[in-house]
């Protein structure tokens, strides 16, 4: 079945316990990206990847640091994180990059940090 | 600047009625794409429907139904004869051409619908 897949599902931590939120996704995607989903902003990129090896930030990088060595995964790193990235953390990926092909969304990660 | 209006935060109807979700947007380019997508009380994201600029072609799947116009940058998403099963979050995003895969989502419109 094609999908994305996120891991864990819930996490609760404390300030400034490094975490990792991984993402993968068997589609052989070029484009994955994560997105972060609060009450009152809405989704809003965090950092995104065209390919392997080649990252970039969205919209709220900060805090946040991403990897992509592999084509498939995608990781979400949190060195120290903080209570303001208390949120609900969706991973995205789609063949290209681009709005000609839908992004299949991961079933998202809710993450409280107190 | 892109950006994505859905002034409706909330709407409630009950079965059987028509509904019609809003979605307004600015953008300066010439190229561009609008989504639909669905995030149901599971908190899933679900993609309904991608349209790009140059096709203003409405589209019907079942009972949902889009219209695209551009002259007024709206993208309204009407379901007909609407279900229980239908109340979820609608969201309404837009894609730049060359901008990275970046979706700029509205706040969305939670939609209840009651038997």
């Amino acid at each position: 079945e094609a999908q994305v897949t996120q891991n864990p599902r819930y996490l609760i931590t404390v300030t400034g316990k490094k975490l990792t939120v991984t993402c993968s996704q068997n589609m052989n995607h070029e484009y994955m990206s994560w997105y972060r989903q609060d009450p009152g902003l809405g989704l809003r990129q965090i950092y995104y990847s065209m390919n392997v090896e080649v990252t970039d930030k969205g919209d709220v990088p900060e805090g946040y640091k991403v990897s992509r060595k592999e084509k498939r995964n995608f990781p979400l790193i949190l060195e120290s994180p903080s209570p303001n990235q208390t949120s609900l953390y969706f991973c995205a990926s789609s063949p290209q990059a681009g709005g000609l092909y839908e992004q299949y969304f991961g079933p998202g990660t809710r993450l409280t940090v107190t | 600047a892109q950006k994505v209006t859905q002034a409706q935060t909330e709407i409630s109807v009950v079965e059987k009625e028509d509904v019609t979700l809003d979605c307004v947007y600015e953008t300066r380019d010439t190229t561009y794409y609008l989504f639909w997508y669905k995030q149901p009380p599971s908190g899933e994201l679900v993609f309904l429907i991608r349209r790009n600029s140059f096709d203003e072609q409405n589209e019907i799947s079942g009972r949902y139904s889009w219209n695209f116009q551009k002259s007024t940058s709206s993208f309204n998403f009407t379901i007909t004869a609407s279900q229980v099963v239908d109340s979820a979050v609608y969201f309404c995003a837009l894609s730049r051409y060359n901008q990275g895969g970046k979706l700029i989502f509205g706040q969305g419109t939670e939609l209840s619908v009651k038997p």
